[in-house]
C-alpha cells in the first residue's frame, strides 16, 4: 500500500524565519513520483515540484528547496526567509501508475 | 490567474435541485479530473477523463454525473445531493493521464453547499 505522512498538521512562524515541512512516504515500488502542491486560501492547488524516484538531487528554486532522501523515504520542503504570502496548506503527494496519494497536508501560517 | 477556469465559484442548492459545475482549460491538456475536498482534508479523486473518455470513476454515487463534451470542457452534473456532499469541488487537467505523473493544473474550485 502507498501512504504519505505529513506529521506537522499546523506550523506558525514569524516572517523571515526558515521553515521545513516534512513528508515521509511508503511504497514498495521502485519507480514513483513525488509532488508538492500549495493551496492558498483562494482554493486552487498550485504545482510546486515533481521528483522521480531515480533523481535524488536536491533542488532549489528561489526561496524554496527540496531534500529527497530515498534512504529515509522522505521528501522535505524548506522555505527560506518565509513571507506572509507563503501562508497556505502544503500537500505532498506520491504517484505510481494510476495511484495518486495525497498526504494530509500541513497548514503553514507566516505571521508578520 | 489560474489556467483552469471553474464556474460557479459558489453554489448553494437544495437537495432536490439539479445543477451543473463547469470546468474549462485551453492548455491542450488531454486529461481532466474532478476532485472533492472537505475542510481540512486533502482532495479526493472522483473522476478522470482521458482523451474525452471516462477512465476512472472512484465509486462515486450516481447523483454525481460527469460529462466531457470536448477536450477543453468538463462538467459535473448534480442531482439529489445530500448535505454531506457540501465541499469544495476542484477541477484539474494534465497533459495526459497515461501515468498520473504529470503535474496537474487546478482551478479555484466551486464551493458547494447543500441545504
Amino acid at each position: 500500500a502507498q501512504k504519505v505522512t505529513q506529521a506537522q498538521t499546523e506550523i506558525s512562524v514569524v516572517e523571515k524565519e526558515d521553515v521545513t515541512l516534512d513528508c515521509v512516504y511508503e511504497t514498495r515500488d521502485t519507480t514513483y513520483y513525488l509532488f508538492w502542491y500549495k493551496q492558498p486560501p483562494s482554493g486552487e492547488l498550485v504545482f510546486l515540484i515533481r521528483r522521480n524516484s531515480f533523481d535524488e538531487q536536491n533542488e532549489i528554486s528561489g526561496r524554496y528547496s527540496w531534500n529527497f532522501q530515498k534512504s529515509t523515504s522522505s521528501f522535505n520542503f524548506t522555505i527560506t526567509a518565509s513571507q506572509v504570502v507563503d501562508s497556505a496548506v502544503y500537500f505532498c503527494a506520491l504517484v505510481h501508475g494510476q495511484n495518486f496519494v495525497f498526504g494530509p497536508g500541513t497548514r503553514l501560517s507566516v505571521l508578520p | 490567474d489560474t489556467e483552469v477556469t471553474q464556474t460557479p465559484k459558489h453554489l448553494v442548492m437544495g437537495m432536490t435541485n439539479k445543477k451543473s459545475l463547469k470546468c474549462e482549460q485551453h492548455m491542450g491538456h488531454r486529461a481532466m479530473y474532478w476532485y472533492k475536498q472537505k475542510a481540512k482534508k486533502p482532495p479526493e479523486l472522483m473522476f478522470v477523463y482521458s482523451y474525452e473518455k471516462l477512465s476512472i470513476n472512484e465509486s462515486v454515487p450516481s447523483r454525481f454525473s460527469p460529462e466531457c463534451p470536448n477536450s477543453s470542457l468538463l462538467n459535473l452534473h448534480l442531482h439529489a445531493l445530500q448535505p454531506e456532499d457540501s465541499a469544495l469541488y476542484l477541477c484539474a487537467s494534465s497533459q495526459s493521464s497515461g501515468g498520473r505523473n504529470q503535474p496537474q493544473h487546478f482551478g479555484d474550485g466551486t464551493r458547494l453547499s447543500i441545504l
